[in-house]
């Protein structure tokens, strides 16, 4: 099984220009998350979607969008991108109607750079 | 919000124990995890513990929970050089599915 493929892998960006991070999870799970990961700050949370249908704001939503029109796609939304948004950013699913521990699996990242 | 913080890197000797560890702040976590993040790589669930336990073992690996002080640590023994890796400590509260992750632990092992 595939698991959550994320799309590109990388990419450089002009500064005002908008962009879209694709991903996409095979395995039926309700819940999609996106994350950041930034040196000495860990994982941030940016958007969640608890169900297909539904979305929710994390620790850093700012300059992001996000839509969750059918379980498997959660694609991110840059508008207008700003360097400090250079950053891996990693899309991951889970779903707590599943036995403990409810565990998040996560996408192999994109890492992009704006210039 | 849960604050979650970790030292940044660790370095120690193959065949030596390692020790990462992880304070928090939301006592309400339900579940602790750590995950292990091997380079150009997502993250992937090591291990975890549920907030009623003080101690968990698999194999090489032990962690241990400190409720009163809010300490969670994972202990690697006999360390390996596949073992290189950022550790990310992480708590779950209540029924929702959110984690919040810690900063993240850099373990180099040398030879």
């Amino acid at each position: 099984t595939a698991g959550i493929t994320q799309a590109p892998t990388s990419q450089i960006l002009a500064a005002g220009r908008s962009m879209t991070l694709r991903c996409t999870q095979d395995m039926r799970h309700n819940a999609m998350y996106w994350y950041r990961q930034d040196l000495g700050l860990g994982l941030r949370l940016i958007h969640y979607s608890n169900t297909a249908g539904t979305t929710g704001k994390g620790e850093v939503p700012d300059g992001y969008s996000v839509s969750r029109a059918n379980t498997d796609d959660f694609p991110l939304t840059l508008a207008s991108a700003v360097p400090s948004q250079t950053s891996v950013y990693f899309c991951a699913s889970g779903d707590v109607k599943l036995a403990p521990p409810y565990e998040q699996y996560f996408g192999p990242g994109t890492r992009l750079t704006v210039t | 919000g849960e604050d979650v913080e970790q030292s940044l890197f660790l370095s120690v000797r193959e065949g030596d124990s390692s020790v990462i560890n992880c304070t928090y702040t939301d006592s309400s976590s339900t579940y602790l995890y750590w995950y292990k993040q091997e380079p150009g790589a997502g993250l992937q669930l090591l291990t975890y513990i549920f907030s009623n336990m003080d101690m968990k073992q698999d194999q090489r690996l032990t962690v241990l929970l400190n409720k009163k002080d809010k300490h969670l640590s994972l202990r690697i023994a006999d360390t390996q050089t596949g073992d290189s890796a950022i550790y990310f400590c992480a708590g779950k509260t209540g029924t929702a599915s959110k984690l919040t992750f810690g900063t993240g632990t850099r373990l180099q092992v040398t030879l």
